[in-house]
């Protein structure tokens, strides 16, 4: 099985500029997590989607990050404007849940961008 | 939300088995733990979750104190491929993984 695939895997670009992550969960999961990971702050949850719909919200950090879940097997994490600090490693998840918030959730990350912004 | 706690850094001898604690004290009852690790830069890597009773899979057990405030993963046979961050977490009701700084595992020749 194919598992969560994410592209690009390294993203290079100027203060300003617009960036778009994408990611493919696996296929039949119905829950999407985007995280962000950087040395400072470790690995923290920005978003999460159930039946395409975000659930929480609470950790995209300001208005300049906006996540899109338009069908169950794409979605995208857009910053714009990019500025450095955004500099880190995004990584999105999938998982497969009856009800969320209830009962086992396993959650499967794929390999991750590496987004840099100069 | 039940927090984690877990030793920032262990070692282990290549071939032996790694114990590694983790301290949830404050787990409600419906809450499961889950095991992640990371190795070097790559994706988290989903390993093992429980609830009440002792779980064991392919690539670890789980073993869960009878009061469920502690926990501790057991890699049986480690190999220097086992060398990552072990991460403990407690699922938060409102679904949501919260990942703490984890254990560092060494695993030497």
């Amino acid at each position: 099985d194919a598992g969560v695939i994410q592209s690009p895997r390294h993203e290079v670009t100027e203060m300003g500029q617009e960036v778009t992550l994408r990611c493919k969960p696996i296929s039949g999961h119905n829950s999407l997590f985007w995280y962000r990971q950087t040395m400072m702050r470790g690995l923290e949850l920005l978003i999460y989607f159930n039946n395409n719909v975000p659930i929480d919200d609470s950790g995209m950090p300001e208005d300049r990050f906006s996540a899109k879940m338009p069908n169950a097997s794409f979605s995208t994490l857009k910053i714009q404007p990019s500025e450095p600090r955004d500099s880190a490693v995004y990584f999105c998840a999938s998982s497969f849940v009856l009800q969320a918030g209830v009962g086992p959730d396993t959650q499967y990350f794929g390999p991750g961008t590496r987004l840099t912004v100069l | 939300d039940a927090k984690t706690t877990q030793p920032p850094s262990m070692d282990c001898a290549e071939g032996r088995a790694a114990n590694l604690p983790c301290n949830h004290s404050t787990i409600s009852g419906n809450e499961y733990v889950y095991w992640y690790r990371q190795i070097h830069s790559q994706g988290p890597q989903y390993i093992i979750h429980g609830l009440k009773n002792n779980e064991t899979n392919e690539m670890a057990s789980l073993i869960i104190t009878e009061d469920r405030k502690s926990s501790t993963l057991i890699l049986p046979h480690a190999t220097l491929r086992d060398t990552a961050v072990y991460y403990c977490i407690v699922r938060a009701r409102t679904g949501k993984l919260i990942f703490g700084q984890g254990t560092t595992l060494q695993v030497k020749p």
